[in-house]
């Protein structure tokens, strides 16, 4: 049963566009969501997070937006650069769990 | 220096050996969590420690046990390795009281022949 799901295996975009990532997921009482960044023989990185209090959070470049009823989740990146090539995860908990819940991962391609 | 680190980096062995991974974190934070990644099935949960008296599986803990020495020092254990257990492996830390964000080690890359 996958709660959380990244239905995009991959993604390849131009260098100065934007990469729009999605997930989605299946139980209501998810209410923190986060993305993470995996490059190749490193450990995920925190990339940002949303509560479900919440539709938006930006940090620079990155933009995650979250859509409570339709359960679902973004990573907007703008402008793209090669550097964000990596493979990206978003993950869910519920209030007290202390436990992340992850997708599958996306891995984007920057093209120059 | 690195917040979170894992030994050992790689490590190949073969069917039925027992391995020991060890995962250390000098951000003193109470709570450490031990993944594995697959291909196409992102990070898993295996074991979670809150604090060092307390031990919890994850959603695919056999095969597997786990040992918090010290509130720095979770280890994973094989007991009886079998090639299906070939994965990366990660370690990860996170602080009770605050958000739910985990801080991740490097990962152990483990083949089991």
């Amino acid at each position: 049963d996958q709660q959380v799901k990244q239905n995009s295996p991959s993604l390849s975009v131009q260098e100065g566009r934007i990469s729009i990532l999605n997930c989605d997921y299946t139980n209501s009482m998810f209410d923190y969501f986060l993305w993470y960044k995996k490059y190749p023989a490193e450990g995920p990185t925190f990339l940002i997070s949303i509560s479900s209090i919440k539709d938006k959070n930006e940090d620079g470049r990155f933009t995650v937006f979250l859509n409570k009823s339709a359960k679902h989740l973004s990573l907007h990146i703008v402008p793209s650069q090669p550097g964000d090539s990596a493979v990206y995860f978003c993950a869910a908990s519920f209030q007290g769990a202390q436990k992340l819940v992850f997708g599958q991962g996306t891995r984007l391609t920057i093209n120059p | 220096d690195a917040d979170v680190t894992q030994t050992p980096r790689n490590r190949i062995t073969k069917t039925g050996k027992r391995i020991m991974l060890e995962c250390s974190q000098t951000k003193g934070h109470d709570r450490m969590y031990w993944y594995r990644q697959d291909p196409g099935l992102g990070l898993r949960l295996i074991y979670y420690s809150f604090d060092v008296k307390d031990i919890n599986k994850g959603e695919i803990s056999d095969g597997y046990s786990v040992s918090r020495q010290a509130q720095a020092k979770f280890s994973l254990s094989l007991e009886s390795a079998i090639p299906n257990q070939t994965a990366l492996y990660f370690c990860a830390t996170s602080e009770s009281g605050t958000s739910d964000t985990q801080y991740f080690g490097p990962g152990t890359r483990l083949t089991v022949l």
